[in-house]
């Protein structure tokens, strides 16, 4: 079955430090790959995709993601974290074709120390 | 509308009462998702329409629970006879035909008691 796996439920790390979100995914072919980010009391907003291309992508606010198809991972990261990054990071799949369904790891939750 | 507006932000109802969460979709979108958030369960997808297809319920967790989408656009989904597990936010989102990025609404807070 189709699935999205983020092994950490939880980090903390300092402000100022680099942070790495580890994501992979379980898909026959290689599937189309977001980031999202949920700050507390919002909604889901879209940090990144992967569609193709280049295997390092940019997103907003600092952050990007690396595509390792040998790994089946799709790992997001930031060099210096803000105090403002604290929040819930899901990962998210989707197959391509006509089929639209996404879906979504149990998300990693982030806390930033001062 | 600019964005995914969902309806209302938050609602208490009783347990066995049937409740009703709207969703108005960014408009053209042809894909409109609901999901479910419970408190560290992540997004539990729940159902999506695409286009005219017949919409994928696979993830409906009972037959309390039902969704339609009227005309390809403002989606309902109902709780019948809710519980109390049924507390959760509900979450919308709508994507194009072209372009598969998902826009989520801010959510319905479903609190039963």
């Amino acid at each position: 079955a189709q699935s999205v796996t983020q092994p950490d439920i939880h980090i903390t790390v300092s402000e100022g430090a680099s942070l790495e979100l580890r994501c992979n995914y379980s898909y026959g072919a290689t599937p189309y790959l977001f980031w999202y980010v949920q700050s507390p009391g919002q909604g889901l907003q879209l940090l990144l995709k992967y569609f193709s291309g280049d295997t390092l992508v940019q997103g907003i606010k600092g952050f990007e993601a690396e595509f390792k198809r040998s790994q089946s991972s799709f790992n997001l990261r930031k060099p210096s974290v803000h105090w403002s990054d604290a929040a819930e990071y899901f990962c998210a799949a989707w197959s391509g074709g006509s089929n639209y369904k996404l879906t979504f790891g149990k998300g990693t939750l982030l806390t930033v120390n001062p | 509308g600019a964005g995914v507006s969902q309806s209302p932000s938050n609602k208490v109802t009783e347990k066995g009462k049937d409740v009703e969460l709207r969703c108005d979709p960014i408009s053209g979108h042809t894909a409109l998702y609901w999901y479910r958030q419970s408190l560290g369960q992540g997004l539990e997808f729940l159902i999506y329409f695409q286009g005219n297809s017949a919409p994928d319920k696979s993830g409906l967790p009972s037959d309390r629970f039902s969704a339609e989408r009227t005309g390809g656009s403002v989606s309902t989904l109902t709780i019948q006879r809710t519980q109390q597990e049924d507390s959760a936010v509900y979450l919308c989102a709508s994507s194009s035909q072209a372009n598969t990025e998902a826009f989520f609404g801010q959510g319905t807070r479903l609190t039963v008691v």
